[in-house]
């Protein structure tokens, strides 16, 4: 996943907390992508980027925020933790157009809510 | 709306025999349309893709597609699995004229199962 880093890697946090997971980027793509990885639902787009401080939202965007202040970070905010939130979360990034492969995507965080 | 639908949530092969992972597609233009696959705890990996001319597009470790425009398919083929094949694997499309985020969407991913 050479270029695109998501930390931490795995979060165990409680019911009601603030969270944040940070992607960045080494590529200086415009392109930017949360998603979020559960069992029976594949991959669901929670906010996306398109440029510093251009967001929009996605499918299941409730209870989450975002933020991009540089080309090179895209934070992702859970703003009071719920167990429905419990989830493998992924950031990808993207050219202006998929010419090559699409999305390049991180590792991905493993959060757990308690 | 643009959308995918990969209708097997597993399939079962045995080694050396051929494989094939189902994807069909609903774009309103022309499709962009690409293969990941996913180790264990691993991000998604590119596979392979097709945005325009020979309807068979061949990727890595030996994986093919075949863009099928008149059934809307774009099935995920490889002649002969191995047991390191075993993985999540998912299709994923964008409509050409779908300029909103350059946006992917992903069908719900197929498990592959190569028993040895």
């Amino acid at each position: 996943d050479a270029g695109i880093t998501q930390s931490p890697r795995h979060k165990v946090t409680e019911t009601g907390t603030p969270v944040t997971l940070r992607c960045h980027q080494t590529e200086n793509h415009r392109y930017m992508y949360w998603y979020r990885q559960d069992p029976g639902h594949g991959l669901r787009l929670i906010h996306y980027s398109y440029g510093v401080k251009d967001t929009d939202k996605g499918e299941v965007s409730d209870g989450y925020s975002v933020s991009r202040s540089k080309t090179e970070d895209f934070l992702l905010t859970l703003e009071s933790a719920t167990s429905s939130q419990t989830s493998v979360y992924f950031c990808a990034i993207s050219e202006r157009v998929p010419t090559n492969y699409g999305y390049t995507f991180g590792s991905g965080t493993r959060l757990t809510v308690v | 709306a643009q959308s995918v639908a990969q209708p097997e949530d597993q399939v079962n092969v045995a080694e050396g025999n051929p494989l094939t992972v189902k994807c069909t597609y609903s774009v309103s233009g022309n499709p962009y349309l690409f293969w990941y696959v996913q180790y264990p705890n691993r991000g998604l990996q590119f596979l392979l893709k097709y945005i325009t001319g020979d309807n068979l597009v061949k990727g890595s470790y030996g994986f093919e597609a075949e863009f099928n425009k008149s059934q809307t398919s774009f099935h995920l083929k490889k002649p002969s699995a191995l047991v390191s094949d075993s993985a999540l694997y998912f299709c994923a499309v964008r409509d050409m004229n779908n300029n909103a985020g350059n946006m992917l969407t992903f069908g719900g991913g197929t498990r592959l199962m190569v028993k040895p």
